[in-house]
């Protein structure tokens, strides 16, 4: 059964930084590649950052790039979001995705909320 | 960057009906287009890949068509598991979601 189950959300202050993980099991996870994904309160989604199955490779949209890294550790099937200079706009569910041109799997979300 | 504009926004729909929510395409993105279902608390579900493909164990009632840079997902015989959340995602260029549609019981 695929899992990816988030963790390190919680509540920062604007201008911190926060780590997300999101640990991936039954699935071979150095062979597809991953996203993240959020969605601020009563929202719809947004596409944050994707990387490819070896980690060579990663895109983000304009309203995060220079300040989130998406990487990855295949050793031990787990994905990471860097998010730094976080903003109030940043408040949200962020959730991890199997990517590779499906998104057929996510896991449940964990809430980044930033306020001071 | 490619926009995906969704529509309607909101819909206010009766069991049994046949609901269609549309996505238009700022630009080409082919095949490239998946749908999801969210229920409230709960994490978005695949319900078509490549724009006309139907996702393992969803039911049939379920249909994808595409007509030119228009997206739709089709809704046959609503039925009260249904209500929910929709998105559309583009992702033959980086990845964009349309602004989804919200499914509400008359």
């Amino acid at each position: 059964e695929v899992q990816l189950v988030e963790s390190g959300g919680g509540l920062v202050q604007p201008g911190r930084s926060l780590k997300l993980s999101c640990a991936a099991s039954g699935f071979t996870f150095s062979s597809f590649a991953m996203a993240w994904v959020r969605q601020a309160p009563k929202k719809g989604l947004e596409w944050v950052a994707t990387i490819t199955s070896g980690g060579s490779n990663t895109y983000y949209p304009d309203s995060v790039k220079g300040r989130f890294t998406i990487s990855r550790d295949n050793a031990k099937s787990t994905l990471y979001l860097q998010m730094d200079s976080l903003r109030s706009e940043d408040t949200a569910t962020y959730y991890c995705a199997k990517d590779h041109n499906n998104f057929d799997y996510w896991g449940q979300g964990v809430m980044v909320t930033v306020s001071s | 960057d490619i926009q995906m504009t969704q529509s309607p926004s909101s819909m206010s729909v009766s069991l049994g009906d046949t609901v269609t929510i549309t996505c238009r395409a700022s630009q080409d993105v082919g095949i490239y287009v998946n749908w999801f279902q969210q229920k409230p608390g709960k994490s978005p579900r695949r319900m078509i890949y490549r724009a006309t493909n139907l996702a393992d164990g969803v039911p049939s009632r379920f249909s994808g068509s595409r007509s030119g840079s228009d997206y739709s997902l089709t809704i046959s015989s609503l039925e009260s598991e249904d209500v929910a959340d929709y998105h559309c995602l583009q992702y033959d260029e980086y990845r964009t979601f349309g602004g989804g549609t919200k499914l509400e019981l008359k």
